[in-house]
């Protein structure tokens, strides 16, 4: 069974710095999705980026980007110019390729990121 | 993000009480899911529906009662329920259940405290 690790419970940042959350992964598959998904205080919990296995390339969306290293099966999240609004629960996520009970989600425990200012 | 809505947002009931979660997607989408968040636990994926259909069953118990009487709303029935269950349940829909990469887009959530 796939298993995700978010070895961080709490990570703080100052405004305006850089952090990195890591993830590692465990799976027997070759084809996969890999998500970060942000839950602020609000709750709703939104997309950040997400990474295809298949794709060499690192995921990048304006300040936030992924370090993807398969063989290692890690997959952090940086953050780059942290912003209060930066502030919020951070969740790792594995999808397999295919639908069913290989497409459902399985997710870490979250990171905590403060923000300071 | 109003795309996917849950009513109530907060709900406290007694272990005698039956209540209802709404959910409610305005994407246009076929998936539909419900997920518990607890304290310090990954998120549990509850159930899962495709095309009104119930495709999958993590292992709940019963006094959690699914209904999907369309692609738009999703219904988790609670009866009975003990202390234990109180956590946030969460609402995700997608487009569709299969196919590579589908994104799941996430309700508020509802906060539920069983007494």
């Amino acid at each position: 069974a796939q298993t995700v690790t978010q070895s961080q419970p709490e990570m703080s940042v100052q405004e305006a710095e850089t952090v990195t959350l890591s993830c590692t992964y465990d799976t027997s598959e070759s084809d996969y999705y890999l998500f970060w998904y942000k839950q602020p205080p609000s709750r709703q919990m939104i997309l950040v980026i997400r990474q295809e296995a298949y794709k060499q390339q690192n995921a990048t969306e304006n300040r936030f980007s992924v370090n993807f290293q398969k063989a290692a099966k890690s997959f952090s999240l940086k953050i780059s110019d942290s912003q209060l609004g930066d502030a919020a629960m951070y969740f790792c996520a594995y999808r397999g390729y295919y639908g069913g009970s290989q497409g459902n989600l399985i997710f870490g425990k979250g990171t905590k990121l403060s923000v300071k200012p | 993000e109003t795309g996917v809505t849950q009513t109530p947002r907060h709900l406290v009931m007694g272990m005698t009480n039956k209540k209802s979660l709404k959910c409610e997607q305005h994407l246009g989408h076929n998936a539909m899911y419900w997920y518990k968040q607890s304290a310090k636990k990954p998120l549990e994926l509850m159930f899962v529906y495709s095309l009104e259909e119930r495709v999958e069953n993590n292992s709940v118990p019963s006094r959690f009662s699914p209904e999907c009487p369309n692609s738009s709303h999703l219904f988790l029935h609670l009866h009975t329920l003990q202390p234990e269950d109180s956590a946030l349940y969460l609402c995700a829909s997608s487009r569709r259940l299969a196919g590579p990469g589908e994104t799941q887009y996430f309700g508020p959530g509802t906060r539920l405290l069983v007494l």
